[in-house]
């Protein structure tokens, strides 16, 4: 099972908005909505950020949403703030012999 | 307050054993499926494998099948991994994480701070 593939980094000014993808399979991503995102920031543990393809967690903020269209999930952060400057992996139930994977992780940077 | 901690982690050399520990508070253990993920140096997350709530149901990544066995104690509020056969690639922080089912393939909404194995001759 390969990870799923998301773009290395994405960039934005404090306000603007920024999208993420997270590209699979229908065998996952594409398959069933259990599409995840995790938030980390350096030298910590994962912080949950989205389930279930567009919910947040209670606790995070609304600025943080998500979505899919296909094989494809995204997760879009508006109002770009600088605590928003983290590494961003989404996630997924897979059908596959591995049962769960991450995507190859994103570089959020506040410019 | 809900919390996982990692224990176990240390040196070994290539071809060792180690036994990673997690204990558990602040939630009814065995309502819950548990998860290990792992973060290579400087690289992204990769799930290692899960155990369901009562451990009937495993699942491992293809990358440690055969060579890694997870197991629970539901009476300690325990989660563990005995890794055999150990590689340089097995090298990473490995984080114990509760999926908010009593499954283990889904979303992950409490983790622990990691313990680091290190694989080295």
């Amino acid at each position: 099972q390969s990870a799923l593939t998301q773009p290395a980094s994405v960039s934005g000014s404090p306000g603007q908005s920024i999208t993420i993808s997270c590209t699979g399979t229908s065998s996952d991503v594409g398959g069933y909505n259990y599409v995840s995102w995790y938030q980390q920031h350096p030298g910590k543990a994962p912080k949950l950020m989205i389930y279930d393809v567009s919910n947040r967690p209670s606790g995070v903020s609304n600025r943080f949403s998500g979505s899919k269209s296909g094989n494809t999930a995204s997760l879009t952060i508006s109002g770009l703030q600088a605590e928003d400057e983290a590494d961003y992996y989404c996630s997924s139930y897979t059908s596959s012999s591995t049962p769960y994977v991450f995507g190859t992780g994103t570089k959020v940077t506040v410019l | 307050e809900v919390q996982l901690v990692e224990s176990g982690g240390g040196v070994v050399r290539p071809g060792g054993s180690l036994r990673l520990s997690c204990a558990a508070s602040g939630f009814t253990f065995d309502d819950y499926g548990m998860s290990w993920v792992r973060q290579a140096p400087g690289k992204g997350l990769e799930w290692v494998s899960g155990i369901n709530w009562n451990g009937g149901s495993t699942g491992y990544a293809d990358s440690v099948k055969g060579r890694f066995t997870i197991s629970r104690d539901n009476a300690k509020n325990s989660l563990y991994l005995q890794m055999n056969s150990l590689r340089a690639e097995d090298t990473a922080l490995y984080y114990c994480a509760r999926p908010d089912s009593g499954s283990y393939y889904y979303y992950m909404d409490v983790w622990g701070k990691g313990t680091t194995v290190t694989v080295s001759s």
